[in-house]
């Protein structure tokens, strides 16, 4: 009964350094979500994907993030050359084919040192 | 783009007593959710809202979807220490797969 799992849970990274968060979506979920929370702030819309295509990219910055859902394995989210404003907590959700509710993983924290 | 405003920002209450909060857009939406988030975790869906003025309820939670498609309400009866967390409403534009829109969130806390 496994739900969204992302991971890792916590990353690290220096500035300039890129850093890959995976998400993997609930059994039967085809449709993939990228949110970024910032401390005591609600939840960002980034970027919606089915497998292979990106649906709505409007929340995502326009430079250094790029997010895919390849049709074998996890959905990536890519922050290349991370900065400080960067550090967030990330979640990704996953839903089923014309179904409103969409299920939330863990979250991966990432810090930018 | 769309905003949804929550409030209050944050309660204190104490346990055994019941907590309203609301949500309020500018914009329309044809399906509105509640989310309870703990520290560290993601969102967790309580209430999925789909008509104007449906009134669902789940256990002590009870929550309305407003009849202008603006705003929605949730309460909790009888509050416990496990409701402690951060609420957030979230709206949907049309239905079938779409992006959430998330508030600002409410914090509750529960004084001893």
């Amino acid at each position: 009964n496994a739900g969204v799992m992302q991971n890792p849970r916590h990353l690290v990274r220096r500035r300039g350094q890129e850093a890959r968060l995976r998400c993997s979506p609930m059994k039967g979920h085809s449709h993939v979500y990228w949110y970024r929370q910032l401390p005591e702030e609600g939840l960002k819309f980034m970027v919606y994907l089915q497998k292979e295509n990106i649906i709505d990219e409007s929340g995502m910055p326009k430079e250094r993030f790029s997010a895919e859902f390849p049709k074998e394995g996890p959905s990536i989210l890519r922050i290349q050359q991370v900065v400080r404003g960067d550090s967030a907590a990330y979640f990704c959700a996953s839903s089923q084919v014309q179904r409103e509710k969409l299920f939330f993983g863990s979250g991966t924290q990432l810090s930018v040192l | 783009g769309q905003q949804l405003n929550q409030s209050p920002q944050s309660m204190f209450i104490q346990e055994g007593e019941d907590v309203s909060m609301n949500c309020t857009s500018s914009s329309i939406f044809n399906t509105w959710l509640w989310y309870k988030q703990d520290p560290g975790e993601g969102p967790v869906l309580l209430i999925a809202l789909y008509k104007a003025g449906e009134l669902t309820s789940n256990g002590r939670l009870t929550a309305q979807f407003g009849i202008t498609r603006k705003d929605s309400f949730l309460n909790i009866s009888a509050s416990i220490p496990s409701d402690v967390g951060i609420y957030f409403c979230a709206g949907q534009l049309k239905y079938g797969n779409e992006k959430l829109t998330f508030g600002t969130g409410t914090r509750l806390t529960i004084i001893p």
